[in-house]
């Protein structure tokens, strides 16, 4: 199976919250990312959370890990038609001095009125 | 402005004409990586470095080579580029190991 797995779609209501769920395979993953692609555009980091905490907030989102479970998520609240994109969910292992960033293959957010 | 720059955006070529497509970074980062996108695929890392003259593989390096001479640059080559390399191509640095990356804006290249 893959390393890092999400789901493809996601469509929600302007002002509902969003869930993005992703999960991954490696318990030596030391950090955890979430990047948001907006369409003709590259990757941009929006947060990322490190392997001993469970929570991290920063405005509108919330990051949740499960280590027991290896379950990541993202939850945008009050969500807007602006945070229309795919959000990638990414590992980066600490693995003898090499840098092995794994990606999810992204959940792509559509946001309708 | 801190940044990473691709050049070209897009690029349509034939089989088998070698091409470069730079990236340059502006915040002294040790790592630069490529990575292509392809639909239903993600992003797949293709060669990554972590220092000058320091070039690794990652996930996808077949038919591709690289190269780290100085410390912003770092250049993607295909030597005879084949349809299977259309995709889309993000160059990325980060300052250390275990720090975000910074992306460039893509090079869409297709291969005819």
């Amino acid at each position: 199976g893959e390393d890092v797995e999400q789901s493809l779609f996601l469509s929600v209501r302007e002002g509902d919250s969003s869930v993005i769920n992703c999960t991954y395979t490696d318990s030596s993953s030391t950090y955890l990312y979430w990047y948001k692609q907006e369409p003709g555009a590259g990757l941009q980091l929006l947060t990322y959370i490190f392997s001993n905490m469970d929570m991290k907030q920063d405005q509108r989102l919330t990051v949740l890990l499960n280590k027991k479970d290896k379950h990541l998520s993202l939850r945008i609240a009050d969500t807007q038609t602006g945070d229309s994109a795919i959000y990638f969910c990414a590992e980066r292992r600490a693995s003898g001095g090499s840098y092995i960033p794994t990606f999810g293959r992204g959940t792509s957010l559509i946001v309708h009125p | 402005e801190a940044q990473v720059t691709q050049n070209p955006r897009y690029l349509i070529t034939v089989t088998g004409k070698k091409l470069t497509v730079t990236c340059s970074q502006n915040m002294n980062h040790e790592y630069m990586s490529w990575y292509r996108q392809d639909p239903g695929l993600g992003l797949r890392q293709i060669y990554y470095s972590m220092n000058v003259e320091v070039t690794d593989k990652g996930d996808v390096p077949e038919g591709y080579k690289v190269s780290r001479k100085e410390k912003r640059n770092f250049p993607l080559i295909l030597e005879s580029p084949s349809p299977n390399q259309t995709s889309l191509y993000f160059c990325a640095s980060s300052f250390q190991l275990n720090t975000e990356a910074f992306f460039g804006q893509g090079t869409r290249l297709t291969v005819v």
